[in-house]
């Protein structure tokens, strides 16, 4: 089954306190993305992938970092969280990078103390 | 600047009635447009999109949308709702050239029995 997964789905984490967010496709996209999603705000680019080894920040990169050393997997870093990057995120991939409709995950709900 | 609004926070509609799902866009070009539903704990799923060709586009589970360029809308439709269509409904569009996606704030979308 063609999916994009995401864990966790769940989190509740402290201040300060490493994590990462791990994003897989199985579809051979070469585009890939992260976006979060808060109330009234829609959803928000933080990075996109264009390929391994290609990242490039979204609209609200502040924060996060990503990396892309597979074409399969696209993780996304929170070196040192915060109360703001409590959200829901979701992971999303395509075929195209301007005319591709995105595949997303399941979303994965953080929250930060 | 590339920008999307769905000037309604909610449409209630009864089951069995049309629905419209309203979206206005403003790009430098022309625009590449998505609708995606999102369901309660669930990632978006695409639902259609108009990139180029006939300005009505049908998509999944009987919607359609009509892109008007002079009013620059993508209006998402559907002439029987079902309850089971009630979910958050966004629309996304993205300037030729442009790797990053705007979606709007998202309606919801409630159909009553």
């Amino acid at each position: 089954e063609a999916q994009v997964t995401q864990n966790p789905r769940y989190l509740i984490t402290v201040t300060g306190k490493k994590l990462t967010v791990t994003c897989s496709q199985n579809m051979n996209h070469e585009y890939m993305s992260w976006y979060r999603q808060d109330p009234g705000l829609g959803l928000r680019q933080i990075y996109y992938s264009m390929n391994v080894e290609v990242t490039d920040k979204g609209d609200v990169p502040e924060g996060y970092k990503v990396s892309r050393k597979e074409k399969r997997n696209f993780p996304l870093i929170l070196e040192s969280p915060s109360p703001n990057q409590t959200s829901l995120y979701f992971c999303a991939s395509s075929f195209g990078q301007y005319t591709g409709e995105l595949f997303f995950g399941e979303g994965s709900r953080l929250t930060v103390l | 600047a590339q920008s999307v609004a769905q000037p309604e926070d909610q449409v209630n509609v009864a089951e069995g009635n049309p629905l419209t799902v309203k979206c206005t866009y403003s790009v430098s070009g022309n625009p590449y447009l998505f609708w995606y539903v999102q369901y309660p704990n669930r990632g978006l799923q695409f639902l259609l999109k108009y990139i180029t060709g006939d300005n009505l586009v049908k998509g999944s589970y009987g919607f359609e949308a009509e892109f008007n360029k002079s009013q620059t809308s993508f209006h998402l439709k559907k002439p029987s709702a079902l309850v089971s269509d009630s979910a958050l409904y966004f629309c996304a569009v993205r300037d030729p050239g442009s790797y990053i996606p705007t979606f709007g704030r998202g309606t919801s979308l409630i159909v009553h029995p």
